[in-house]
């Protein structure tokens, strides 16, 4: 079946310029994560949707970030004026909740992003 | 300190050698711990995961956790190159959904044929 689907899979922007990143999650997993992974930092939570539940935003670097999933299913990551320190994979996962479905999180490919 | 500490390596071991990777945590409040596998420009995808304290084998795979030590460890017996790859070991408080994962930085292992 299909997995986590990520677009774009490359992104190259300037400096001070928005972006959006898409996160098509596995039909029918009501909980998708956005997490970022540079170079020496490893992968680092951002947000967390579940359901119809507000989402957890504690992972949000600064209010340039921002997030939504409309429908319940697809997400849009933004990140405003972007900086070159933003530059870094941005990783969408998606799981089913409850008994032993938390923890298993599906990842997409990613996008890679280069902020110049 | 960080949550979660993992030796980034490089790993390089030859084919069929046993490979013990390892990570070390603060927080004593996380209950599931996960190892993934990430290869170059993939996504990570889960190899195992291990509740609590104990031990958890899945065909060359066994995942060790002693939260007495705050200590997991995962072992690959009889390696093979396609084992070369980045291994990321993660942890939560509940598996619910509703709680992030905090990751290591991940260890770079290279099996040499």
């Amino acid at each position: 079946g299909a997995g986590v689907s990520q677009s774009p899979s490359n992104k190259v922007t300037e400096k001070g310029k928005d972006v959006e990143l898409r996160c098509d999650p596995i039909s029918g997993h009501t909980a998708l994560y956005w997490y970022r992974q540079s170079l020496g930092q490893g992968l680092e939570f951002l947000i967390y949707f579940q359901g119809n539940s507000a989402p957890d935003k504690s992972g949000l670097p600064s209010d340039r970030f921002s997030a939504e999933r409309t429908g319940g299913s697809v997400s849009t990551l933004t990140i405003q004026r972007t900086q070159q320190e933003d530059s870094a994979v941005y990783l969408c996962a998606s799981s089913l909740p409850g008994t032993s479905g938390g923890v298993t999180q599906y990842f997409g490919p990613g996008t890679r992003l280069l902020v110049l | 300190q960080k949550e979660v500490e993992q030796d980034p390596g490089p790993l390089s071991v030859p084919e069929g050698a046993i490979v013990s990777l390892n990570c070390t945590y603060s927080n004593s409040a996380f209950q599931y711990f996960m190892w993934y596998r990430q290869y170059s420009r993939k996504g990570p995808e889960l190899l195992m995961y291990t509740y609590s304290s104990g031990n958890k084998e899945d065909g060359r795979f066994t995942a060790q956790v002693d939260k007495s030590s705050k200590y997991i460890s995962l072992f690959i017996r009889d390696s093979q190159p396609s084992d070369s790859a980045t291994y990321l070991c993660a942890m939560s408080r509940s598996q619910g959904g509703s709680e992030k994962l905090v990751f290591g930085k991940g260890t770079k292992l290279t099996v040499n044929p």
